[in-house]
């Protein structure tokens, strides 16, 4: 079936320091793909959408130069979280529309702790 | 029994019996609907959709349950088993193009 890889699935960074979470479709090509962010015991809330070759649509109340989305090809998607704080610690997930027969598919997920 | 509160709603049901989640979606606009599992730690995985067409879809000891009058989705999972045990959130969508938005879940325990 359909997979999305996304790495790394946990990360520990420093306050004020970036990390990139990536996100790859295996075995299909994903013209949009979704970015999630969970808090615990809490639901998935959207972030973004990423489209393949032009600006990320993000949510409103998410800030896009903190987030910094890119999607560069059709196999790949970007998340970047800028100049971490702890309060950004939370566990983020992608998602790639497949097709219109086998709907979504999800990341296995990144835990990101801001110390 | 369930319980609503600050925490996650849980359905405590015991191994064997059957298990129904329920979901009231909001926008009365959505024809797509799906139910997924999420265990700890991981990302979601799809159990089940429907589309507003369809008031019942069968899968293997799931069945999902659309009433659009009151906007209401159930989840049901035949014969639970110890493994079911996890969050369950349902999801609304416009279309199969659109973005999706999750409900708040439920955390099913499953008691032996």
């Amino acid at each position: 079936g359909a997979v999305v890889s996304q790495h790394p699935s946990w990360v520990i960074c420093k306050s004020g320091t970036s990390v990139k979470i990536e996100c790859r479709s295996l075995d299909f090509q994903a013209t949009t793909m979704f970015w999630y962010r969970q808090f615990p015991k809490q639901s998935l809330m959207l972030m973004a959408t990423s489209n393949e070759g032009s600006k990320a649509t993000y949510e409103q109340g998410v800030e896009k130069d903190k987030f910094l989305i890119n999607h560069a090809s059709l196999t790949l998607s970007t998340l970047t979280v800028t100049s971490a704080h702890p309060e950004d610690s939370s566990f983020y997930i992608c998602s790639a529309r497949v097709s219109a027969l086998y709907g979504y598919t999800f990341g296995s997920g990144t835990r990101l702790t801001v110390v | 029994g369930e319980s609503v509160g600050l925490h996650l709603p849980t359905l405590s049901v015991q191994e064997g019996d059957n298990s129904i989640i329920n979901c009231a979606y909001s926008n009365s606009a959505s024809d797509y609907f799906i139910w997924y599992k999420q265990e700890s730690g991981k990302g979601p995985q799809f159990i089940i959709d429907i589309r507003s067409n369809m008031d019942k879809r069968q899968g293997q000891r799931v069945t999902v349950l659309l009433n659009k009058t009151v906007k209401h989705l159930s989840l049901q999972i035949a014969a639970t088993q110890p493994g079911d045990s996890a969050v369950y959130f349902c999801a609304e969508g416009t279309g199969t193009a659109s973005k999706l938005t999750f409900g708040t879940g439920t955390r099913l325990q499953v008691t032996l």
